[in-house]
């Protein structure tokens, strides 16, 4: 069966410094997509980062890129240059077929002046 | 901008009500799903529709039922409401069947049943 494991239940970085969130999954299928999500304090997920099981290159949008390393079955979110707006609850999550999701059960991260 | 709204972010009903959460979606997504969230597990998929009269149960459907008689609302039911159902609710919308496609979420319920 499909899993995915976030391993840190919580994360505390100083304001500028980078952060990474662990990731790692599980799967017999060839092709799959990894997903990372925010969910700030007011409830809303919000869509970060995409890397496909094909992808030669580590996905990056903005401050975020994500380390992923097939062999191993892991798939990190880095944050550079912390945010105090970056204080939120952060799930990874992996594609199953019919677009379904299964995800983490997510990581608090704490960003500190 | 894709818009998913949620009927309400917080909701009160008592043990046996009926209850009807309601999920709209502005972009012509052919997928909608319904999640609930609870600490320490994540979000797990209740029902999911990938087209209008379709639905499919997702992980934990007991207790649970849906409705899609148009393709931007999906509506999730607990016939008899149970305090082991106060939980976070989530719905998301997605565009179709690709590995490219992501899920855009609404801003969640938070139910209490007392």
């Amino acid at each position: 069966a499909q899993k995915i494991t976030q391993t840190q239940p919580g994360m505390f970085v100083q304001e500028k410094e980078a952060v990474t969130l662990d990731c790692t999954y599980d799967t017999s299928d060839q092709s799959y997509g990894l997903f990372w999500y925010k969910q700030p304090s007011s409830g809303e997920m919000i869509f970060l980062i995409y890397q496909g099981s094909y992808d030669e290159q580590n996905a990056t949008e903005g401050r975020y890129s994500l380390n992923f390393q097939k062999a191993r079955k892991s798939a990190n979110l880095v944050i550079s240059a912390s945010q105090l707006g970056d204080s939120a609850m952060y799930f990874c999550a992996m594609r199953e077929a019919l677009d379904k999701l299964i995800f983490g059960t997510g990581t608090r991260l704490q960003v500190f002046p | 901008d894709v818009k998913v709204t949620q009927s309400s972010r917080y909701l009160v009903k008592r043990t046996g009500e009926k209850v009807f959460l309601e999920c709209v979606q502005d972009m012509d997504h052919e997928n909608m799903f319904w999640y609930r969230q609870d600490p320490g597990l994540g979000l797990r998929l209740i029902y999911f529709s990938y087209d209008v009269k379709m639905k499919e149960k997702g992980d934990i459907p007991e207790g649970y039922s849906v409705s899609r008689e148009k393709k931007e609302r999906f509506s999730l039911i607990l016939e008899s409401a149970s305090t082991n159902q106060t939980s976070m609710y989530l719905c998301a919308s997605s565009l179709g069947t690709g590995e490219t496609y992501e899920q855009y979420f609404g801003p969640g319920t938070r139910l209490t049943v007392t």
